[in-house]
């Protein structure tokens, strides 16, 4: 069964260093998210991504956050300048499509900021 | 309470029990998922219910929604040690975003 994967699986990263974080969707969705879970705490959105552009975002996801589809598999996030307080899960998923489409997972990203 | 709050917020049952888990939201919904996550794992989808559905069966999971008191529970029938995991509901506004509630910690012991 086709999987979202994301790399790397753990990354440690001094404060205030910029670090991206990749991801495969399923290769025929469209949509794609991201979602971090601080530890102990809810999976909470951050921000979703159609047809090359942001379709929706929250407010955690602000001017130190940016994503992009670099080609036609990847998908990243990227976290200009890191804060203690990103430290989290970070969750990539996507869809086939919204509204009565569930959406698939990767295992995370570990994010631990020194 | 937040939208997305289950309960209880942890169970633990001998396998061949069923485990019954709750979920309460608070605005209306298009659809309401359930996910499971294995300890640091990704959230694996288990089921998807529609707003104008009231009962879902895949395999041993039964799922209700009453969208008159914005909640839905889910059932896990004979459990076994493999179900252990957390265990949360996600309620879709038609957005694209998923809201998740807190989970419930379910421990299977054989």
């Amino acid at each position: 069964e086709p999987e979202v994967t994301q790399t790397p699986s753990h990354q440690v990263t001094q404060m205030g260093q910029e670090v991206i974080l990749r991801c495969v969707p399923i290769s025929n969705h469209l949509y794609f998210y991201w979602y971090r879970q601080i530890l102990g705490q809810k999976v909470e959105f951050l921000v979703s991504f159609y047809n090359n552009e942001i379709s929706e975002k929250s407010e955690i996801f602000d001017d130190q956050f940016s994503v992009e589809r670099p080609d036609g598999s990847n998908f990243t996030l990227k976290i200009r300048s890191t804060k203690l307080e990103d430290s989290a899960m970070y969750f990539c998923a996507s869809s086939r499509d919204r509204g009565y489409q569930p959406q698939h997972f990767g295992d995370g990203t570990r994010l631990s900021i020194l | 309470s937040q939208q997305g709050e289950e309960d209880p917020q942890a169970l633990s049952i001998q396998e061949g029990e069923n485990a019954t888990m709750n979920c309460s939201y608070k605005t209306s919904i298009n659809n309401l998922q359930w996910y499971r996550q294995n300890s640091g794992r990704g959230l694996v989808h288990l089921i998807l219910i529609r707003s104008n559905e009231r009962e879902k069966h895949s395999g041993r999971l039964r799922v209700t929604l009453d969208t008159s008191k914005k909640s839905s529970s889910l059932l896990i029938t004979a459990s076994r040690a493999a179900d252990t995991a957390s265990y949360f509901c996600a309620t879709d506004d038609d957005t694209d975003k998923l809201i998740f509630g807190t989970g419930t910690r379910l421990q299977v012991f054989p």
